[in-house]
């Protein structure tokens, strides 16, 4: 099993700036990806991060609001930008095995 | 386009006993795999259980075990031996297997409470 160490674990952030997720995963992993959990909902994928190439997105998601980086196999960060209230949520990133997908412990981010 | 769906919202069970905990999905998809999380209040998603739509046997994994019915496209996750620590949100969740990775959909949840 993978052990995926994320943080920060929680902040509070002004709305307008900026906030960056890290995840580091401890063994090599082809694809990572990150989902949002907004207050009493269920998780959404934002995207999926692929090495050496561009994130992909899923509908309703942008590069400009959640850019995404995964510089080798074993780390990726999400940064929500230009922030709103409606950002504050839950974000998770996950890596994944053939019968398994393991979760970092979350960032519970809150807007002001 | 897949979908998951928790038709239970909440659920009471007290301390010891079993209980069920639903979970139908949706696919066109002929190789899937079918997830169970458990997120306490802290917001961590631990992985419970995996069932591979292969998969002949029904997986188990200590107190958790998965009933899985391919023709009736049903995963219910079953709990024995319920504990008050087992109170949290429960998550089915549905995979595509793309290019080395699980891509998760997720249902809307069941909030399990355990009583003594």
């Amino acid at each position: 099993s993978a052990v995926i160490s994320q943080k920060p674990s929680r902040d509070i952030c002004q709305r307008g700036t900026s906030l960056t997720i890290q995840c580091q995963v401890d063994s090599q992993v082809t694809m990572m990806f990150w989902y949002r959990q907004q207050p009493g909902q269920s998780l959404t994928l934002i995207a999926t991060a692929n090495q050496g190439s561009e994130a992909t997105y899923e509908s309703g998601f942008v590069i400009d609001k959640f850019p995404i980086s995964r510089p080798n196999l074993t780390f990726s960060t999400l940064t929500v930008s230009n922030m709103s209230p409606e950002d504050s949520s839950i974000y998770l990133c996950s890596a994944t095995g053939r019968t398994e997908a393991f979760f970092g412990q979350g960032t519970r981010l809150t807007v002001v | 386009a897949q979908k998951i769906t928790q038709t239970q919202p909440g659920m009471f069970v007290q301390e010891k006993e079993a209980v069920t905990l639903d979970c139908t999905y949706d696919t066109s998809d002929q190789s899937y795999g079918l997830f169970w999380y458990k997120q306490p209040s802290s917001g961590e998603m631990i992985f419970l259980i995996y069932q591979g739509s292969y998969d002949e046997q029904n997986a188990t994994e200590g107190r958790y075990s998965l009933n899985f019915q391919k023709a009736r496209k049903s995963a219910n996750l079953v709990i024995s031996a319920s504990q008050l620590g087992d109170s949290a949100m429960y998550f089915c969740a549905m995979s595509i297997l793309t290019g080395g990775g699980n891509k998760l959909t997720f249902g809307t949840g069941t909030q399990l409470k355990v009583e003594l």
